[in-house]
């Protein structure tokens, strides 16, 4: 079946860093790509998609690349701010139009 | 607008009872979703309805749990016989379609004592 896997945390980042969050999945077909982010005291919000291979997407600084050679969707952010610390959750919509969620990554950015 | 609303924020049970945890999902979305979420681990999907009908029930860990959306608005997540291991939080979600993103609610914590 379809599954996401993700990078453990925590990963601990001083401001300004450069970030990276590794995902990479596993689906039949060709499933559309996201990253949820979860603030403290706040529910999962939809931070950035792509729905075909090569695409990027990107919001508030991070970006993500669908590849499909490596069925990967890394999260990248060139320069991290205390505010981005959160969990930041990779997940899949296959055929089945079931979001399958990777098990979460927590960041902590440190000032 | 209003978000996904779920009622209650938090719920404490003991072992054997009966729940209801209540979604409202954001007005005119025909989707909504339930998952749970267990501590450190990602969402897990539990049901899925398309207006009020359940598209896709296969994520209910078994028959103590149900649910229904009589009107195709407002869905109940409903719990029997509530075991320890049933305690997560249970977030709801609702979108536009199969193909629209997911725009969850806070969740609701449950606690079986």
């Amino acid at each position: 079946g379809n599954s996401v896997t993700q990078m453990e945390g925590p990963v601990t980042l001083s401001e300004e860093a450069f970030l990276t969050i590794n995902c990479t999945y596993t689906a039949t077909g060709y499933p559309s790509l996201f990253w949820y982010v979860q603030y403290p005291g706040e529910g999962l919000q939809l931070l950035l998609k792509a729905t075909k291979a090569d695409d990027k997407g990107s919001n508030k600084g991070f970006e993500a690349t669908y590849r499909k050679e490596t069925t990967s969707f890394h999260l990248e952010k060139g320069s991290v701010q205390v505010s981005d610390s959160a969990v930041y959750f990779c997940a899949l919509i296959g055929s089945s139009y079931k979001l399958i969620f990777g098990s979460g990554t927590r960041l902590l950015v440190r000032p | 607008g209003a978000g996904v609303s779920q009622t209650p924020s938090n719920k404490v049970t003991e072992k054997g009872k009966y729940v209801e945890l209540r979604c409202d999902p954001i007005s005119g979305h025909t989707a909504l979703y339930w998952y749970r979420q267990s501590l450190g681990q990602g969402p897990e999907f539990l049901i899925y309805f398309q207006g009020t009908g359940a598209a896709d029930d296969s994520g209910l860990p078994n028959d103590r749990f149900f649910a229904v959306r009589p009107e195709g608005s407002v869905s109940t997540l409903k719990i029997q016989r509530t075991e320890r291991g049933d305690s997560a939080v249970y977030l709801c979600a609702s979108s536009l379609g199969r193909e629209s993103p997911l725009h969850f609610g806070n969740g609701t914590r449950l606690t079986v004592t």
